[in-house]
């Protein structure tokens, strides 16, 4: 089964700092979707990142970009200089591609809590 | 366009009530998941619909059902209730072309309380 693996509970950085929050992942699949979500402490769920595995290019979304290592099952988020604005809860998630397969579902990590120092 | 939107958002209850979620998806959206995020166990997959049909399950037992309509709006159920059902109960919608899966995009929740 898959698993994903977030170590970092909690985690703080300088304003204006460069962040990188860990997520490992294992799955015997070779395909497969990788996710960031942020979660505010207003609770709605945002989409910060996705990178599909079968793309060898880190995918990147303005300060957000991912180092993802497919054959270390690694997919750390990195945060450019950090804003206010970040502090939330932060998940990893893992899909499979295989959408009428009933096995199919989303995975989440347990997340990291990213705080923002001013 | 809208967000994904629940309702309600808060919702007591007391041991063995049942209760009703509802989840309006974003227009032109097909798929809806449930999750149930709890402090302790975090984010846990409950069940995806799909053309009203439901894809996927996850490990939750029986008491936890849902169904989805016509236009794509789903609900969820939990029969007879148990303290440990207190939750943050979350619905997401993508739009599922059944060729690649699609972004989520999450609603704001509904806070169930069973007392």
């Amino acid at each position: 089964a898959q698993t994903v693996t977030q170590s970092q509970p909690e985690m703080s950085v300088q304003e204006a700092e460069t962040v990188t929050l860990s997520c490992t992942y294992d799955t015997s699949e070779s395909d497969y979707y990788l996710f960031w979500y942020k979660q505010p402490p207003s609770r709605q769920m945002i989409l910060v990142i996705r990178q599909e595995a079968y793309k060898q290019q880190n995918a990147t979304e303005n300060r957000f970009s991912v180092n993802f290592q497919k054959a270390a099952k690694s997919f750390s988020l990195k945060i450019s200089d950090s804003q206010l604005g970040d502090a939330a809860m932060y998940f990893c998630a893992y899909r499979s591609p295989t959408p009428m397969n009933r096995d199919d579902k989303i995975i989440f990590g347990k997340g990291t809590r990213l705080h923002i120092l001013p | 366009k809208a967000g994904v939107t629940q309702t309600p958002r808060y919702l007591i209850k007391t041991r063995g009530q049942q209760v009703t979620l509802s989840c309006s998806p974003i227009s032109g959206h097909r798929s809806v998941s449930w999750y149930q995020q709890t402090p302790g166990q975090g984010l846990q997959f409950l069940f995806e619909y799909f053309s009203e049909t439901q894809r996927n399950k996850g490990n939750f037992p029986g008491r936890f059902s849902g169904r989805q309509f016509s236009n794509s709006r789903s609900e969820m159920n939990v029969s007879t209730l148990e303290l440990g059902d207190s939750a943050l109960y979350l619905c997401a919608s993508s739009t599922l072309t059944g060729v690649s899966t699609d972004t989520q995009y999450f609603g704001p929740g509904t806070r169930l309380t069973v007392l």
